[in-house]
């Protein structure tokens, strides 16, 4: 697509609930993030994805989070038993080419996740 | 580990020049990154600049590194009241495994007064 895709844009959920959030990168983009975002905070980031190689997880917070990519397309990242420390904005990006040069990544408009 | 510092809110009248600083701690940082976050959207890249540069300048927009301080700056000049958003420092080093990765500051709302 033109740009990177997020759904939802807005999920509210209960404490306990498992969620899933997804993202659709750039087409042809082999690198894909995702960062998590606090009220207030800067960029945390959680996961890396790049082609076929095994997926960098050292962000992510715990073991309730994972995160899947089939070869350079869709991502999904799953939230087992939310709790309320889980609100943020995660934010999806991709990017052409990583590690080479300036690695510029294209922005998605983030999935808000609000857990009561 | 790598941080990147900013101040977190500027206020200035529009017509005005902003300055947004930025410092890290990564020596080995390779590329330096403005971002802007528009309210509801993601962040969109404004420049980027490599470390061996002082200087780099596109349109209204002018960034100054200072390596050996480990200080970025972004100089906006003629500030518009949509210009107003967060701007996000970040930096990527060429250190082996972690040079895909971007660390970003917290960054710095920009407040534009008509």
């Amino acid at each position: 697509g033109a740009g990177v895709s997020q759904s939802p844009s807005n999920k509210v959920t209960e404490k306990g609930k498992d969620v899933e959030l997804r993202c659709d990168p750039i087409s042809g983009h082999t690198a894909l993030y995702w960062y998590r975002q606090r009220l207030g905070q800067g960029l945390e980031f959680l996961i890396y994805f790049q082609g076929n190689s095994a997926p960098d997880k050292s962000g992510l917070p715990s073991d309730r989070f994972s995160a899947e990519r089939t070869g350079e397309s869709v991502s999904t990242l799953t939230i087992q038993r939310t709790q309320q420390e889980d609100s943020a904005v995660y934010l999806c990006a991709s990017s052409l080419l990583a590690g080479a040069g300036a690695n510029v990544l294209t922005f998605g408009a983030g999935s808000r996740l609000t857990v009561l | 580990g790598e941080d990147v510092e900013q101040s977190l809110f500027l206020s200035v009248r529009e017509g005005d020049s902003s300055v947004i600083n930025c410092t890290y701690t990564d020596s080995s940082s390779t590329y330096l990154y403005w971002y802007k976050q528009e309210p509801g959207a993601g962040l969109q890249l404004l420049t980027y600049i490599f470390s061996n540069m002082d200087m780099k300048q596109d349109q209204r927009l002018t960034v100054l590194l200072n390596k050996k301080d480990k200080h970025l700056s972004l100089r906006i000049a003629d500030t518009q009241t949509g210009d107003s958003a967060i701007y996000f420092c970040a930096e990527s080093s060429s250190a082996g495994a972690g040079s895909y990765q971007l660390t970003f500051g917290k960054g710095t709302k920009l407040s534009v007064i008509p």
